[in-house]
């Protein structure tokens, strides 16, 4: 395993579904940030975690719930979504402060 | 407040001409850093090059070169040769003494056979 891995790469749920999106990292890094990529716009951050501790949450809605349980794995809660919650979501890491992010493929999420 | 604007959308090339894509910032830290990434079809970010706010030394990598103006705020990206295989979205993006990284809008670059 090498990189940022996120899980599941497409995601079709319902307005009322619960489910979770997963990232793991295998680089040794102390930062990891979950992005929002939508069509014809820039990625926006959403969360940033540093040693498991969150540093950064860009006044996301309470329908995203990040989790970081160690400084490899980040987790985003889904709950209730919207429609315009339909995106790319990508999972980055970095070794700390103006270090490159390095980033996982994405999640391409669809919300019916 | 920080901003990056990528003013070019799309740009489309023939095979083997050379591809520069704009990139201007606004900021007023003195300590920066400012990135490219390329996003390809599949979705992933690859990072392409760091500079720091002190280091305007030109970079060149293979058919790619960046030119760093620190007196125009720009941090241009030159694709020399162009390949169908550089058909995707470039990003340029700018950190400063944070976890943050501002993305510009991006530009599509198609590269035609």
């Amino acid at each position: 395993e090498t990189g940022v891995t996120q899980t599941p790469r497409h995601l079709v749920m319902g307005m009322t579904n619960k489910k979770s999106l997963k990232c793991e990292q295998h680089l040794g890094h102390n930062a990891m940030y979950w992005y929002k990529q939508s069509a014809k716009k820039p990625l926006e951050l959403m969360f940033v975690y540093n040693f498991k501790e969150q540093t950064e949450n860009n006044s996301v809605p309470s329908r995203f719930s990040p989790e970081c349980p160690n400084s490899s794995h980040l987790f985003l809660h889904l709950h209730t979504l919207q429609p315009e919650d339909s995106a790319l979501y990508l999972c980055a890491s970095s070794q700390g402060v103006g270090q490159p992010q390095h980033f996982g493929d994405g999640t391409r999420l669809s919300i019916l | 407040a920080q901003k990056v604007t990528q003013a070019q959308t799309e740009i489309s090339v023939v095979e083997k001409e050379d591809v520069t894509l704009d990139c201007v910032y606004e900021t007023r830290d003195t300590t920066y850093y400012l990135f490219w990434y390329k996003q390809p079809p599949s979705g992933e970010l690859v990072f392409l090059i760091r500079r720091n706010s002190f280091d305007e030394q030109n970079e060149i990598s293979g058919r790619y070169s960046w030119n760093f103006q620190k007196s125009t705020s720009s941090f241009n990206f030159t694709i020399t040769a162009s390949q169908v295989v550089d058909s995707a979205g470039y990003f340029c993006a700018l950190s400063f003494n944070d976890y943050k990284l501002s993305f510009g809008a991006g530009t599509t670059v198609t590269v035609r056979a």
